[in-house]
């Protein structure tokens, strides 16, 4: 299948801080990746949709003031957490593809 | 919009039994079913799919079932093995406005093989 790595694979950070993640899909173009939020033991919950050159979509109930998501090439999106809290520490992942949908190895993210 | 549920959300088997997990899905217009499975720490990743026009599909020892009348498809392991213990997930697709789809998932069963 497909490879997508994400960047970086742990960030321990303090509360107030920004914390940019990046995602790649290494073999081929996606105008398309998806970032999902996952609790421990929960399932991934969709946040938005990278759509490449232009603005992302947010799923309902997702503060796209507070996820900031750029898209700018075919095969990088990023998704930077904006004033960060403890209630933000989770695992973020992301994935890309056109219908096979194949994941990074995501990111565990540690507010103080 | 599209939810997707995921039945039963703990199965424990032994070894050498066959292990079941069901989903069920809302929007009659999903049209692609993938079933991921997701060890510890680790990435989900795609075991196998089905597309709407067909009603089965098997890959070795794992088999997918789809009912899109009744909007129910299901995961078969058979002989089930130690390395089987993990979390798996269902999805279904929905249409984005702009071209491609989107997966909505259940929440997900946590699968433990005994020996």
């Amino acid at each position: 299948g497909a490879v997508v790595s994400q960047h970086p694979s742990r960030v321990i950070c303090k509360s107030g801080t920004s914390v940019k993640i990046e995602c790649r899909s290494l073999d081929f173009q996606a105008t398309t990746m998806f970032w999902y939020r996952q609790f421990p033991k929960q399932s991934l919950m969709l946040m938005a949709t990278s759509n490449e050159g232009s603005k992302a979509t947010y799923e309902q109930g997702v503060e796209k003031d507070k996820f900031l998501i750029n898209h700018a090439s075919l095969t990088l999106s990023t998704l930077t957490v904006t004033s960060a809290h403890p209630e933000d520490s989770s695992f973020y992942i992301c994935s890309a593809g056109a219908e096979k949908q194949f994941f990074g190895p995501g990111t565990r993210l540690t507010v103080l | 919009g599209e939810n997707v549920e995921q039945h039963p959300s703990t199965l424990s088997v032994q070894e050498g039994d066959s292990a079941v997990i069901k989903c069920t899905y809302s929007d009659s217009a999903s049209n692609y079913f993938p079933w991921y499975k997701q060890e510890l720490g680790k990435r989900p990743q795609l075991i196998i799919d089905i597309r709407s026009n067909v009603g089965e599909k098997k890959d070795q020892r794992i088999a997918v079932t789809l009912n899109k009348t009744a909007k129910h498809f299901s995961l078969h392991i058979t002989e089930t093995q130690p390395e089987d213990s993990a979390v798996y997930f269902c999805a279904a697709s929905i249409a984005l406005n702009q071209a491609g789809t989107a997966l909505i998932f259940g929440k997900g069963t946590t699968l433990s093989v005994s020996s």
